[in-house]
Parts: structure tokens; sequence; C-alpha cells
């Protein structure tokens, strides 16, 4: 069984500029979730889609968005990139709406110049 | 203060050694209790997870969680150096899928 795909694995971008990194949960899961990661700040929630809905939203500004797709296919995305954009940005998938199985994928590095 | 607090480390042990892993946190509504291994350039792996307080044993694994001090745990007995990582508590309440990390603890076993 696949698990959790992010792409792409890097990305460089100069600040201003926007980037929507990707990620596509193991099959059957219905829930992702995004997180960021820094050595600051540590693992950060970002948001949940289940369904294609949004249901929880962490404490980030209105630049991260994200959406989800009707084959639970997910992506997000950041506008007007700032130097402190620059994380791991993790993506999680579970089966239920609920479960407490969350398996993460290998994250996308993002480093804003 | 944060909501889940994990000491940093790093921790150093010898192979062979039992290691043990800790956090403390403070909102008495957390319902599950997982931990996760991180190696470096990888995502998070779930190890573990246990629902309020009790032990849980996977192999050379053990998860304890005490909800009224507020404090978990994680045993890792006979420490290999493939367990070499950074280990993650995370917590979450009941009904709710956003995860609360601690800081992680950066562990290396050596030979």
């Amino acid at each position: 069984k696949a698990g959790v795909t992010q792409t792409p694995r890097y990305l460089i971008k100069t600040r201003g500029q926007q980037v929507t990194l990707s990620c596509s949960p193991i099959s059957g899961h219905r829930s992702v979730s995004w997180y960021q990661q820094t050595p600051g700040q540590g693992l950060q929630f970002l948001f949940e889609y289940f369904s294609e809905t949004q249901r929880n939203k962490g404490n980030f500004p209105g630049r991260f968005s994200g959406r989800q797709f009707s084959n639970s296919r997910s992506e997000m995305n950041v506008s007007t990139l700032e130097l402190g954009d620059s994380a791991l940005y993790l993506c999680a998938s579970s089966s239920q709406g609920s479960s407490t199985e969350a398996f993460f994928g290998q994250g996308t590095r993002l480093t804003v110049v | 203060q944060k909501e889940v607090e994990q000491d940093p480390g790093p921790l150093s042990v010898p192979e062979g050694a039992i290691v043990s892993l800790n956090c403390t946190y403070s909102n008495s509504a957390f319902q599950y209790f997982m931990w996760y291994r991180q190696y470096s350039r990888k995502g998070p792996e779930l190890l573990m997870y246990t629902y309020s307080s009790g032990n849980k044993e996977d192999g050379r694994f053990t998860a304890q969680v005490d909800k009224s001090s507020k404090y978990i745990s994680l045993f890792i007995r006979d420490s290999q150096p493939s367990d070499s990582a950074t280990y993650l508590c995370a917590m979450k309440i009941a009904g709710a899928q956003k995860l609360v990390f601690g800081q992680g603890t950066r562990l290396t076993i050596n030979p």
C-alpha cells in the first residue's frame, strides 16, 4: 500500500512569490491535515480537510490556504511568500474523521530567498 | 507557555541502555497521546498511541500516560543505533484531527 506522497520534495522561491504544494493521501483515506515544521516552533497545525471541506484551521495568516479534491488529494497554497515561511511542510492522512492514526508524508522543504 | 512541553535534548546514551523520553501538557482535554519518530529529512513515523491513562507496550517500546500529572513517557529498552532520531510526542482531544506536538527530543544511541 503506497504511503502519503508529497510533491515536490524541495522548492526554492523568491520573497513575494506564491507556491502550491501537493499531497496524495493513502488510498481510502479521506482526511488530510497540513503542518508546518520549523526549528524554532516545531510542528504546527495549519488546517485539515475531510471530504473536500475544511473542518479545522490553525493560527496562520490568510496567506496560507488549501483545498481538497474529490479524490482526496489536497493542495496548499502560500501567497506573498515571506522569508519566515521557509520550513518543512508536512501532510498527514487518516482513514476516518477522528482517527488517531495519522500517517505523514516526507514533506516539502520550502526555502524562501 | 506551550500546551505541550518536551525537552529538546540532545540526549546521548550508549547502545543497550534504557531510554526515557517525556512530555508534560497543560490541556486536560487531551485524550489521545502519540509518539512519533522522525529521522533526518523524513516525515514523522507513528510509533505508538494510547487513549487516556495507562501503559501500552510494543516490542522494545513502552508508552505511559499519567493524566493526573499531565505527564507522558516513552521508554525504549535495549536501545539500538538505529533508534537514533528525533522523538516527538503529540496529543489531541477526542473527535478532533488537530495534533499538538512537543518540540521533539533528539536522541543519539552510541555503538
